[in-house]
């Protein structure tokens, strides 16, 4: 499985945005870009995915680049809520490949006021 | 609310003892996942269903563990003899059929080894 690269930690001040990177330098054409995050004493959440174009949602924005070796998620203005560890996991989709999330270990993201 | 819900919260046990978890999915759910995570690292796989068969199982997943999803809805995760390493959160997981679909976690079971 192609492999993510994330820095262990981040700071941000609240109500600025926060651009999260994650590198995968051996993706292939067919692994997606997830990100969930986990709060603390809570199960991970799912934010966003995408493959080839930049996606946005209520929560995010993801930015893929364009030899899709690296991506940065992006909270366009960031809440102490927000604190929290984030994921970045390429998911294969094709016949016979893996269902399960392949978790490392992460981005602790804190919320400075 | 109709999140993935886990029960215990927590659990306390004795060494050698057997524990039990459940995990109840989201209603229109058919996947269902087991993942653990201890302190400071991601969750790891450890097995994973659909409907009711057990599809893919962890190297992480020793003898001593079984996991049932008897009719397709809730799974039971037990661990038989425990032991001072099976100290870790259980979380559980669960997603619609399609792979584009995101798998949605409960808040886990912690389980303590005394």
């Amino acid at each position: 499985d192609a492999k993510t690269t994330q820095p262990n930690s981040m700071e941000s001040n609240e109500e600025e945005p926060v651009h999260l990177p994650c590198n995968h330098s051996t993706i292939s054409g067919t692994d997606y870009i997830h990100w969930y995050r986990q709060l603390p004493s809570q199960g991970p959440e799912y934010v966003i995915h995408g493959l080839t174009s930049n996606v946005n949602n209520r929560m995010a924005s993801l930015a893929i680049a364009e030899d899709r070796k690296s991506s940065t998620l992006i909270l366009h203005r960031a809440t102490l809520r927000d604190a929290a560890v984030y994921y970045c996991i390429l998911r294969r989709i094709s016949s016979g490949s893996a269902r399960q999330l392949t978790f490392g270990s992460g981005t602790q993201l804190t919320v400075l006021p | 609310d109709t999140g993935v819900s886990q029960d215990p919260r927590h659990k306390i046990t004795k060494r050698g003892q057997n524990v039990t978890f459940r995990c109840d999915p989201i209603s229109e759910h058919n996947r269902l996942y087991w993942y653990r995570q201890t302190l400071g690292q991601g969750p790891e796989f450890l097995t994973y269903f659909q409907n009711e068969a057990q599809l893919e199982k962890s190297r992480l997943l020793s003898d001593r563990f079984s996991a049932e999803r008897p009719k397709g809805s809730f799974s039971t995760l037990e661990i038989q003899r425990t032991e001072q390493g099976d100290s870790a959160m259980y979380l559980c997981a669960s997603s619609g059929p399609s792979d584009f679909q995101p798998q949605h976690f409960g808040d886990g079971t912690r389980l303590s080894i005394l």
